[in-house]
């Protein structure tokens, strides 16, 4: 247990659907994240948000698109997806950003299959 | 972000001592030395950082060169639930992101 829960933990998309990934944070973090992995490739950086403010995004195409109501809950809203988009998505969270001594906390990852 | 360099896959016997190495010859001053590791089906877990001192958690301990610009992860006794890819990442100040790269994938055999 990290602290970092993400629901659903797995989900089943057609191309034309909606769907939004739900990550929760209780460790009292201002930095949340969101991480894209897919098969055989490295973890890549997608979104950063601090307070609420997202600080980052990593050439995300539009159809992912991100919201941060509050510091300890941070989603991912999808649409029109593309069977490229199939992946592991992970939500991580850090107390503060621009610290190079701070670790990031994960969750256990949403495995996303786009049909 | 200064690269690392790992080897992509080692092998240790259960119960036996494992030294993970890490190559960073690009690293600067400010630059913390981070380890995480990510078991099968799971998200990646924090394992230890430092920064010049080799430090030691109840999860493992990091050996830092005297030049920095290589460390050492140590598992004390290999367990089959260390089986994990391990990634050695360099962090600096005001790096939001960690570069994670392709990692050491650890066998454990029992």
């Amino acid at each position: 247990e990290t602290g970092v829960t993400q629901t659903p933990r797995h989900l089943v998309m057609g191309m034309t659907n909606k769907k939004s990934l739900k990550c929760e944070q209780h460790l009292g973090h201002n930095a949340m994240y969101w991480y894209k992995q897919s098969a055989k490739k490295p973890l890549e950086l997608m979104f950063v948000y601090n307070f609420k403010e997202q600080t980052e995004n990593n050439s995300v195409p539009s159809r992912f698109s991100p919201e941060c109501p509050n510091s300890s809950h941070l989603f991912l809203h999808l649409h029109t997806l593309q069977p490229e988009d199939s992946a592991l998505y992970l939500c991580a969270s850090s107390q503060e950003l621009g610290s190079g001594r701070l670790e990031q906390f994960f969750g256990p990852g949403t495995r996303l299959t786009v049909l | 972000d200064a690269k690392t360099t790992q080897p992509n896959s080692m092998e240790s016997n259960e119960e036996e001592p494992v030294h993970l190495p890490c190559n960073h010859s690009t690293i600067s001053g400010t630059d913390y030395i981070h380890w995480y590791r990510q078991l099968p089906s799971q998200g990646p877990e924090y394992v230890i950082h430092g920064l010049t001192s080799n430090v030691n958690n109840r999860m493992a301990s990091l050996a830092i060169a005297e030049d920095r610009k290589s460390s050492t992860l140590i598992l004390h006794r290999a367990t089959l639930r260390d089986a994990a890819v391990y990634y050695c990442i360099l962090r600096g100040p005001g790096a939001n992101n960690l570069f994670f790269g392709t990692g050491t994938r650890l066998t454990v055999i029992p």
